[in-house]
């Protein structure tokens, strides 16, 4: 089945305390995504990768990092949490449909609380 | 600020009439609209697609129109089923191959029975 796992699906950590939110894909896909959804201001992108040690900044960067080693990974790394990065976050994964249009693929979601 | 928009945070239909969910956009420039659902503790899955070159793609039980000159979109749900109450996104795309698709905040679609 074609999707993408992310892990931990729930966490409650502490400020300061690094954590690590796995993402993996198994359709193959170039580009890979990570996503915040907060109430009130819907789905914003935090880091996107292009392909394999291509990655960019997207609308919400700040206190975040991402690598991309490998084509079906795509860990998200908070260095040193804070509760302002308490969230839910999404890892998807895109092609592009017949049509034309950007397609993302969607984790189930990591809920993510920072105390 | 938001360039999607999504004013109505929640919606109710009874079981089998039309659910329309609307969505307004303030960039000119995207070409393409999608919209996605959500259940809760999923992620959002895709629903269905417009290009900017056309005013209605339908399939199924689920019809997108695009006004371009009112920067509007909708979704229509024919007949509504309790099966589609979800949160329903709806995300704008500049072009084929953007890095970056860009979302509304949702609306809460609940169908009664």
């Amino acid at each position: 089945e074609a999707q993408v796992t992310q892990n931990p699906r729930y966490l409650i950590t502490v400020t300061g305390k690094k954590l690590t939110v796995t993402c993996s894909q198994n359709m193959n896909h170039e580009y890979m995504s990570w996503y915040r959804q907060d109430p009130g201001l819907g789905l914003r992108q935090i880091y996107y990768s292009m392909n394999v040690e291509v990655t960019d900044k997207g609308d919400v960067p700040e206190g975040y990092k991402v690598s991309r080693k490998e084509k079906r990974n795509f860990p998200l790394i908070l260095e040193s949490p804070s509760p302002n990065q308490t969230s839910l976050y999404f890892c998807a994964s895109k092609r592009i449909s017949s049509s034309g249009a950007n397609v993302l693929t969607f984790g189930a979601g990591s809920r993510l609380t920072v105390l | 600020d938001q360039q999607v928009k999504q004013n109505s945070p929640s919606l109710s239909v009874q079981e089998g009439r039309i659910s329309i969910l609307n969505c307004d956009y303030t960039n000119s420039m995207f070409d393409y609209f999608l919209w996605y659902k959500k259940y809760p503790a999923e992620g959002p899955t895709f629903l269905i697609s417009i290009s900017s070159i056309k005013d209605k793609n339908e399939d199924g039980r689920f019809t997108v129109f695009l006004n371009k000159s009112a920067k509007h979109l909708s979704l229509h749900i024919v007949p509504s089923q309790p099966g589609d109450s979800a949160v329903y996104f709806c995300a704008a795309s500049p072009q084929t191959g953007a890095n970056n698709l860009f979302f509304g905040t949702g609306t809460r679609l609940t169908v009664i029975p």
